[in-house]
């Protein structure tokens, strides 16, 4: 099946710096990535939907100039966390849309393992 | 409005089936999907259903859909200690930049 990677897959940082987590759908070309948060025992909440080549859109509630999304090939996007702060800590995991040229199947989002950001 | 809900804990025996519930409010949902999360990682799609369908089986799991009723099932038969894990049930949306709508979770336990 497709396989999507994400580095690292921890992290801890002192507040105040930047981490920039990428994203890399390792056997397909992904036009779109997405971007989730989760929180411990919580559900995945979508922070973000980004387009290869385009700006990303944001889901509301999510600041774009603290979280900044590069999707600069059709194989990677990064996430960058500026200016992070303890309440930033979370589990973040990224999926990439692997598209399907077969009539009636679903474009299936392929899930990386996830990054775990602590912030100190 | 877009919200999918789940039950939080199921706790079952080794052998027998698990049944994990999901409702979901938005009518126009093409595919509902089935997830599973083990600790520390990513999501591991486990299986989807398109929303014409009624039912659709692959190997252990079943997974039902009553669309009038919004309510969609997974059945894991004859359940093993490998299945103690998280489970999200995703709704697809359409419109816009087309996106996953994630349930809670719910936490399988499985016990000897």
């Amino acid at each position: 099946g497709a396989v999507v990677s994400q580095h690292p897959s921890w992290v801890i940082c002192k507040s105040g710096t930047s981490v920039k987590i990428e994203c890399r759908s390792l056997d397909f070309q992904a036009t779109t990535m997405f971007w989730y948060r989760q929180f411990p025992k919580q559900s995945l909440m979508l922070m973000a939907t980004s387009n290869e080549g385009s700006k990303a859109t944001y889901e509301q509630g999510v600041e774009k100039d603290k979280f900044l999304i590069n999707h600069a090939s059709l194989t990677l996007s990064t996430l960058t966390v500026t200016s992070a702060h303890p309440e930033d800590s979370s589990f973040y995991i990224c999926s990439a849309r692997a598209l399907s040229l077969r009539r009636g199947s679903t474009d299936t989002q392929y899930f990386g393992p996830g990054t775990r950001l602590t912030v100190l | 409005g877009e919200d999918v809900e789940q039950s939080l804990f199921l706790s079952v025996r080794e052998g027998d089936s698990s049944v994990i519930n999901c409702t979901y409010t938005d009518s126009s949902s093409t595919y509902l999907y089935w997830y599973k999360q083990e600790p520390g990682a990513g999501l591991q799609l486990l299986t989807y259903i398109f929303s014409n369908m009624d039912m659709k089986q692959d190997q252990r799991l079943t997974v039902l859909l009553n669309k009038k009723d919004k309510h969609l099932s997974l059945r894991i038969a004859d359940t093993q200690t490998g299945d103690s894990a998280i489970y999200f049930c995703a709704e697809y949306v359409t419109g816009g930049y087309n996106k996953l709508i994630f349930g809670a979770g719910t936490r399988l336990a499985v016990h000897p």
